[in-house]
């Protein structure tokens, strides 16, 4: 079945750095990624919705200047929190489609923690 | 917000029993999807349901849609410890037939009691 990777799976920084995070998709190409944000016990939000070889479609009231989204290939998309804040501590899930199918899969997910 | 909103919010049933989770959205769809997502992890795909489809079988899974109330149920048979999990809906109402922007539940945590 398809696979989404995410690298890290944990992560902690101090208040003020930038941090990358990745989301690969294994065994499939992925034309589109999504990146979503998760607080503790509530649903995922949709921030921004990356397509091979052009700029991200951000959601209303993400900041795009802080949160990087490149998806340089087929089978990558990196998500950079740019000087990251106490606020910004919280579960990032990306998924992909692939192209032909109706069903995005979901990677295991990245917790960062700001100190 | 075009957020859905799962009830109950929380459930706990003894293993064994049937857990049913409802699913109502705003907007109409082209399909709604039930994931499940084990405490810190990601989320896994359990099933989907086209808008021109009213019930749906996987398993021990069955999906229902009534799209004139805009809402969905999830039954899991025969719970089983394995099932405790947070399980969501999301709604895909695009413009295309396929996968855009998923809209999520608010989710319902599922308890089983051993």
């Amino acid at each position: 079945g398809a696979v989404v990777s995410q690298h890290p799976s944990r992560v902690i920084c101090k208040s003020g750095t930038s941090v990358k995070i990745e989301c690969r998709s294994l065994d499939f190409q992925a034309t589109t990624m999504f990146w979503y944000r998760q607080f503790p016990k509530q649903s995922l939000m949709l921030m921004a919705t990356s397509n091979e070889g052009s700029k991200a479609t951000y959601e209303q009231g993400v900041e795009k200047d802080k949160f990087l989204i490149n998806h340089a290939s087929l089978t990558l998309s990196t998500l950079t929190v740019t000087s990251a804040h106490p606020e910004d501590s919280s579960f990032y899930i990306c998924s992909a489609r692939q192209s032909l199918r109706d069903t995005q899969y979901f990677g295991p997910g990245t917790r960062l923690t700001v100190l | 917000s075009q957020q859905g909103e799962e009830d109950p919010q929380a459930l706990s049933i003894q293993e064994g029993e049937n857990a049913t989770m409802n699913c109502s959205y705003k907007t109409s769809i082209n399909n709604l999807q039930w994931y499940r997502q084990n405490s810190g992890r990601g989320l896994v795909h359990l099933i989907l349901i086209r808008s021109n489809e009213r019930e749906k079988h996987s398993g021990r899974l069955r999906v229902t849609l009534d799209t004139s109330k805009k809402s969905s149920s999830l039954l899991i048979t025969a719970s089983r410890a394995a099932d405790t999990a947070s399980y969501f809906c999301a709604t895909d109402a695009g413009p295309n037939f396929g996968n855009e922007k998923l809209t999520f539940g608010t989710g319902t945590r599922l308890t089983i009691i051993p």
